[in-house]
């Protein structure tokens, strides 16, 4: 079972325009929200994390929007670029070490 | 500083052979873990260490997996008898502690193939 539920899969973005990544989760005890950026031959770097008692967190041209209620937090892109072409991971930290990861979406920006 | 190196980056083996894979963690990082990465998969979180104690290892597959860490750095990830469905990208990552918030560093990763 899918403990972290990351859409879409792939994204296709123009330069310029804005990226939408969601995830959603079931688990209340998850505390900390990281996102991770994962180009090809590469480990996942982190990109961007956020906490549940914050709505939003922006940093640069990257933004997480979280909604507790909803159990749901999503990571903008504005002003895409092609070098933002990567994977980018969800994950939902559980307890003291344990991280959940998403499938991950593929990220293209068009030139 | 160096970050966290894996080695071999690239591994392929025979069904049935066993394989250790490496990882140097950053300097001075007490907690490293272990994830697999299968094609189209996230992160699959295996066993985590904080100093050279593994607290949990019900992340691990199957008991033909198994890790150990040594000196409070070094670590391999043992897999005995290894299976075709062993095939995926191992990663491996630490951090200074495993306060939340604190970040995690991760290796290139190592990409076994098993035959």
């Amino acid at each position: 079972q899918q403990q972290v539920k990351q859409s879409p899969q792939s994204l296709i973005v123009q330069k310029g325009g804005i990226s939408i990544i969601n995830c959603a989760y079931e688990n209340t005890a998850f505390d900390y929200f990281p996102w991770y950026q994962q180009f090809p031959g590469k480990g996942p770097a982190l990109l961007i994390a956020i906490r549940p008692d914050v709505s939003e967190k922006k940093e640069g041209r990257f933004t997480i929007s979280f909604n507790k209620s909803a159990k749901q937090f999503s990571l903008h892109i504005m002003d895409s670029q092609p070098g933002d072409s990567a994977t980018y991971f969800c994950a939902a930290k559980e307890g003291t070490y344990k991280y959940i990861f998403g499938t991950g979406t593929r990220l293209k920006v068009l030139a | 500083g160096a970050g966290v190196s894996q080695s071999p980056s690239n591994k392929v083996t025979e069904k049935g052979k066993d394989v250790e894979l490496r990882c140097d963690p950053i300097s001075g990082h007490t907690a490293l873990y272990w994830y697999r990465q299968s094609l189209g998969q996230g992160l699959e979180f295996l066993i985590y260490f904080q100093g050279n104690s593994a607290p949990d290892k019900s992340g691990l597959p199957s008991d033909r997996f198994s890790a150990e860490r040594t000196g409070g750095s070094v670590s391999t990830l043992t897999i005995q008898r290894t299976q075709q469905e062993d095939s995926a990208v191992y990663l491996c990552a630490s951090s200074l502690t495993m306060v939340q918030g604190v970040t995690q560093y991760f290796g290139p990763g190592t990409r076994l193939t098993v035959l």
